[in-house]
């Protein structure tokens, strides 16, 4: 199976922030990734595909990047909506797996 | 608007078998794949397994190969997922997601599901 590493695991950060989260596979998955907002009791919502495709309705202050086995989410001026947990998943083949989280919290 | 909806909370016993549904509406059922994932409390998603509502075919994560079946009611839009054996690592969210650009783009609002003697 394909590993999903995430880092950092807590990010504290202030309304307005830049931020950006690191997902490494153990191998390379081309750009088969996506990323996933989670908030406390709901189910996770697809935010980005194809490493950097924006998924409809979500705001342009969320970018993707990179392919192989590193890539990256940033927000690039962070809104008190963003505070949440952050999950990537690669999607190359079966099984899927997904990062460990990244929690993103009001410094 | 495409929406899955899950049944409700269950309790079951360590040993007994558990099924979690998943309604679909606002699409064409057959169109789309519906993959099954769960999350225990802090943990990180675990994928067990996609079912294409089309033909039925199957794919099961290797942890769970042995003890879980994915099917669906293509006249009812429904999909479900059998797990059997429950032990307390059972303890967890499951979720139903139907496929959107290949990958999970649309869930169900989750179902918890509790093993407990």
């Amino acid at each position: 199976d394909i590993q999903m590493t995430q880092s950092p695991s807590t990010l504290s950060a202030s309304v307005g922030d830049r931020v950006t989260i690191t997902c490494r596979a153990s191998q390379s998955i081309s750009t088969w990734l996506a990323w996933y907002q989670q908030k406390p009791g709901k189910a996770p919502k697809l935010l980005i595909y194809k490493a950097s495709t924006l998924e409809s309705e979500v705001p342009s202050r969320f970018g993707g990047g990179g392919s192989g086995t590193e890539f990256t989410l940033t927000i690039s001026s962070l809104q008190p909506d963003d505070f949440a947990t952050y999950f990537c998943q690669h999607y190359s083949s079966f099984p899927y797996t997904f990062g460990q989280g990244t929690k993103l919290e009001i410094k | 608007q495409v929406q899955l909806v899950q049944s409700g909370t269950e309790v079951k016993k360590p040993g007994a078998s558990v099924r979690v549904s998943c309604k679909a509406s606002g699409y064409i059922f057959t169109n789309y794949a519906i993959h099954w994932v769960r999350q225990a409390p802090g943990q990180r998603l675990e994928w067990m397994g996609w079912i294409n509502a089309g033909n039925g075919d199957t794919k099961y994560s290797q942890k769970f190969q042995d003890r879980v079946t994915l099917s669906r009611d293509t006249s009812a839009n429904m999909a479900y997922m059998d797990l059997r054996s429950l032990r307390s690592e059972d303890t967890t969210v499951y979720y139903c997601a139907r496929e959107r650009v290949g990958t999970l783009g649309h869930w169900g609002q989750g179902t918890l599901v509790t093993v407990s003697s």
